[in-house]
């Protein structure tokens, strides 16, 4: 069975500040894919990264950036210069066993960015 | 645009009554999903769909029923046997349901609440 945990429910920061969201996951598969979704205010969920368990290169999108470790089994996500905008609620998920039953999620970390 | 259609947005349920809901995608993805989510948990899946005329039920699909006799349509029936429906409903679809390499898209939800 597959299980993503984000430990951190809510994390309150002053704009301009850089935060670090946590997700460790777990399986038992050797090839999985994780991924980060963003969900604001209004409810629709946005793709914001997609990562295979193949390559643990660190990826870089502006002022966002993740970091994959498999010898952790965590894939964090750290958001730079944080701005207002980035309000909201993210979430780490993980679809492993060849994808056929769609997406494990954590329970997500509501991130506040206060101005 | 390409995209995920729910709707309604907002729906009410009175007690013993069945309710359904629509998702619609014009991605010509294989794929499709439904989701749960409850205040401050993450998303739960409820049933899947890799192929036309062919589902499988997810980890929480007591209480509800799906059809997918369309390539683009995958509506999720609340029944009264859902003791507990109140929550947020999310579809999702997927380019290759099996691959697992690619990011789900999500509708925008719709809102189920008791009368």
């Amino acid at each position: 069975a597959q299980k993503v945990t984000q430990a951190q429910t809510e994390i309150s920061v002053v704009e301009k500040e850089d935060v670090t969201l946590d997700c460790v996951y777990e399986t038992r598969d050797t090839t999985y894919y994780l991924f980060w979704y963003k969900q604001p205010p209004s409810g629709e969920l946005v793709f914001l990264i997609r990562r295979n368990s193949f390559d643990e290169q660190n990826e870089i999108s502006g002022r966002y950036s993740w970091n994959f470790q498999k010898s952790t089994s965590s894939f964090n996500f750290t958001i730079t210069a944080s701005q207002v905008v980035d309000s909201a609620v993210y979430f780490c998920a993980l679809m492993a066993g060849g994808g056929a039953d769609g997406l494990t999620f954590g329970k997500g970390t509501h991130l506040i960015i206060q101005p | 645009d390409g995209g995920i259609t729910q709707s309604p947005k907002y729906l009410f349920r009175k007690e013993g009554q069945n309710v359904t809901l629509s998702c619609e995608q014009n991605l010509n993805h294989d794929a499709m999903y439904w989701y749960r989510q409850d205040p401050g948990q993450g998303l739960r899946l409820i049933y899947y769909s890799q192929i036309v005329n062919d589902f499988q039920k997810g980890d929480i699909a007591e209480g509800y029923s799906v059809s997918r006799e369309k390539k683009e349509s995958f509506p999720l029936t609340v029944t009264s046997a859902q003791k507990n429906p109140t929550a947020f409903y999310l579809c999702a679809s997927t380019e290759t349901g099996i691959l697992g390499d690619q990011p789900q898209h999500f509708g925008d939800g719709t809102r189920l609440s008791i009368l």
